[in-house]
């Protein structure tokens, strides 16, 4: 069963517009960790956020922004006043403490920020 | 943050031969590290777990006789893709476990490394 689904394959916006990247997870364990990568042409992952399951307090980093719903089983990324740097693909993942940490990946959200 | 490198970044190799990827933790200690395999437009898929001093587990569908992993030490693993074929032509990712008391534990990755078999 897929454990991460990322629904939007690709998403464009303007510049300057606000986007949101949605996830879904699915897991069994009542330990484990959300994260967010952004891999841009690059191909390095950057490391944007990990969160624990028994911390839904939601986080702002700057213009970033999550959402993390237990109840619902999402944990949804943010951008505001979105800029041609956020162009990327950008990973939602979980890690499950009783599968050893291993993180899975969603399939990706492909971002573009029309100037 | 802890740092993580690969070596090589690139590599270009005729169809038949073996290539071996380097995966180095650079300012601490991995009990596990993780091989990942992306291939264009993908996501990254989970090859296989890398644990210091023993042998590497497989994911389900991943041939461990053609992709050799080795961790010989706390800082450095190694995966070997014999007899290499176009088919795995792919982008190389490893990640190293740096784990800590209290679950403040995380995974890092490299920066990949881009393999072509022609």
């Amino acid at each position: 069963a897929q454990k991460v689904t990322q629904a939007q394959t690709e998403i464009s916006v303007v510049e300057k517009e606000d986007v949101t990247l949605d996830c879904v997870y699915e897991t069994r364990d009542t330990t484990y960790y959300l994260f967010w990568y952004k891999q841009p042409p690059s191909g390095e992952l950057v490391f944007l956020i990990r969160r624990n399951s028994f911390d839904e307090q939601n986080e702002i980093s700057g213009r970033y922004s999550w959402n993390f719903q237990k109840s619902t089983s999402s944990f949804n990324f943010t951008i505001t006043a979105s800029q041609v740097v956020d162009s990327a693909v950008y990973f939602c993942a979980l890690s499950e403490r009783n599968r050893d940490d291993k993180i899975i990946f969603g399939k990706g959200t492909r971002l573009h920020i029309l100037p | 943050g802890a740092v993580v490198s690969q070596h090589p970044s690139r590599v270009i190799c005729k169809s038949g031969t073996s290539v071996k990827i380097e995966c180095r933790s650079l300012d601490f200690q991995a009990t596990t590290m993780f091989w990942y395999r992306q291939f264009p437009k993908q996501s990254l898929m989970l090859m296989a777990t890398s644990n210091e001093g023993s042998k590497a587990t497989y994911e389900q569908g991943v041939e461990k006789d053609k992709f050799l992993i080795n961790h010989a030490s706390l800082t450095l693993s190694t995966l070997t893709v014999t007899s290499a074929h176009p088919e795995d032509s792919s982008f190389y990712i490893c990640s190293a476990h740096l784990g800590a008391e209290g679950g403040t534990d995380t995974q890092y990755f490299g920066p990949g490394t881009r393999l072509t078999v022609l």
